[in-house]
């Protein structure tokens, strides 16, 4: 079993609802990502935490606000989407060091579907 | 810039077979970090092996094993007598030193073992 659970595993919105995607981790990690995964390509990187502040931002759309209440924890609210943002949102979490070899550990992550 | 190039889209082999999935990067970097995560139909990514680029040795887990080498930029995999569990796509990845959060994901190859 993965040690990253990311809930739920499906989701089907429309443009107009609000949903959020949570991802939770009990490894003791600092670090924690939201990645989006169309199909048949490689995720992509969203957002990164680091000790529940937000320290990178690739310039992603304010429909997607993420969120780290405390250092297990990380939100991805959704607003207003539209349907090219359905795809495969993985969370990630990693060890805070500066130590580049330290490995990603990923959730299963939710499949969302905006029609 | 950093890139990673995998050729291959999608490879089909016949089970016990051997296959090698080829990863090629690109940074200006001296010290990087390379991986490769394992994607089964499940979502989620699994962590396989990491390498820095002062270890050129190679390296053998069980049936995998890994060929690195800098001159041809080069961090090749391959699976010995492949299984229908080996089934995924797997991705080849690179980190250096221009975000050490951030991770270069290849393309992906997907690999389908037939019993």
């Amino acid at each position: 079993d993965t040690e990253v659970t990311q809930t739920p595993k499906h989701l089907v919105m429309g443009m107009t609802n609000k949903k959020s995607l949570k991802c939770e981790q009990h490894m003791g990690h600092r670090a924690m990502y939201w990645y989006k995964q169309k199909a048949k390509k490689p995720p992509e990187l969203m957002f990164v935490y680091s000790y529940e502040k937000l320290s990178i931002n690739e310039s992603v759309p304010s429909r997607f606000s993420p969120e780290c209440p405390n250092s297990s924890l990380l939100n991805l609210h959704l607003h207003a989407l539209q349907p090219e943002d359905s795809a495969l949102y993985l969370c990630a979490s990693s060890q805070e060091t500066t130590d580049r070899n330290e490995k990603l550990f990923f959730g299963s992550g939710t499949q969302l579907s905006v029609l | 810039a950093q890139k990673v190039t995998q050729a291959q889209t999608e490879i089909s082999v016949v089970e016990k077979e051997d296959v090698t999935l080829d990863c090629v990067y690109e940074t200006r970097d001296t010290t990087y970090y390379l991986f490769w995560y394992k994607q089964p139909p499940s979502g989620e990514l699994v962590f396989l092996i990491r390498r820095n680029s002062f270890d050129e040795q190679n390296e053998i887990s069980g049936r995998y094993s890994w060929n690195f080498q800098k001159s041809t930029s080069s961090f090749n995999f391959t699976i010995t007598a492949s299984q229908v569990v080996d089934s995924a796509v797997y991705f080849c990845a690179l980190r250096d030193s221009g975000g050490y959060q951030k991770v270069t994901f290849g393309t992906g190859t997907k690999l389908q073992v037939i019993p």
